[in-house]
């Protein structure tokens, strides 16, 4: 049973543009959630998170938006940069105190120049 | 600042030897750690992870074994390799904030099993 879903594998963007990644989740303990970025033979890197008390997080060109009701996030970045091409993943967690985060499968990311 | 030191990048063996990975930590005291896998198409599982020295917690059942031998020191075992096993191996540590656990990961030890 897959609680974290990225349903697409791959998303192409051009430079410049809005890069949408989507991930979506059925466990509804689940209150804090994370996105990493991955380049090939590297470990991830953590980017953005956002606690369930909240919407929307932003930091620089990467924005986090939570809908609770859907048990949806999604990964907005804008302006989309050719290195921003990776795969990234989604990642949710139970309250404080739990120590497994739960991925998704990942969606990789080009961004044509 | 912490650093994750993760050995070796790349490891090939054959079915049934040994395995040993090693992860230490640098910068942090007492931090959680972790032992992830990632399989060919599939996306990161948690192996094992740990909140102190000997406190080991195992998520999937396995042939595989972690251990904490000191304080910022993680290791992930094995004593008869299955060709299953080959995977893209992530050690990571953790601090609690922020209302959640954020995982900083090593830079991954890729293992063929053939």
């Amino acid at each position: 049973d897959q609680q974290v879903k990225q349903n697409s594998p791959s998303l192409s963007v051009q430079e410049g543009r809005i890069s949408i990644l989507n991930c979506d989740y059925t466990n509804s303990m689940f209150d804090y959630f994370l996105w990493y970025k991955k380049y090939p033979a590297e470990g991830p890197t953590f980017l953005i998170s956002i606690s369930s008390i909240k919407d929307k997080n932003e930091d620089g060109r990467f924005t986090v938006f939570l809908n609770k009701s859907a048990k949806h996030l999604s990964l907005h970045i804008v302006p989309s940069q050719p290195g921003d091409s990776a795969v990234y993943f989604c990642a949710a967690s139970g309250r404080a105190g739990s120590y497994q985060l739960t991925f998704g499968k990942g969606t990789k990311l080009s961004v044509i120049p | 600042s912490q650093t994750i030191h993760q050995w070796p990048a790349t490891l090939v063996q054959p079915v049934g030897s040994p395995l040993s990975l090693e992860c230490t930590v640098e910068g942090t005291s007492n931090p959680n750690l972790y032992w992830y896998r990632q399989a060919a198409g599939r996306g990161l599982q948690l192996l094992f992870y740990s909140i102190g020295i000997g406190q080991i917690s195992s998520e999937v059942p396995q042939n595989l074994s972690a251990s904490r031998p000191q304080d910022r020191q993680f290791i992930l075992s094995s004593k008869k390799l299955l060709l299953s096993d080959s995977g893209f191996y992530l050690c990571a540590w953790s601090i609690t904030g922020g209302g959640g656990e954020k995982l900083f990961f090593g830079s991954g030890t890729q293992l063929s099993v053939l």
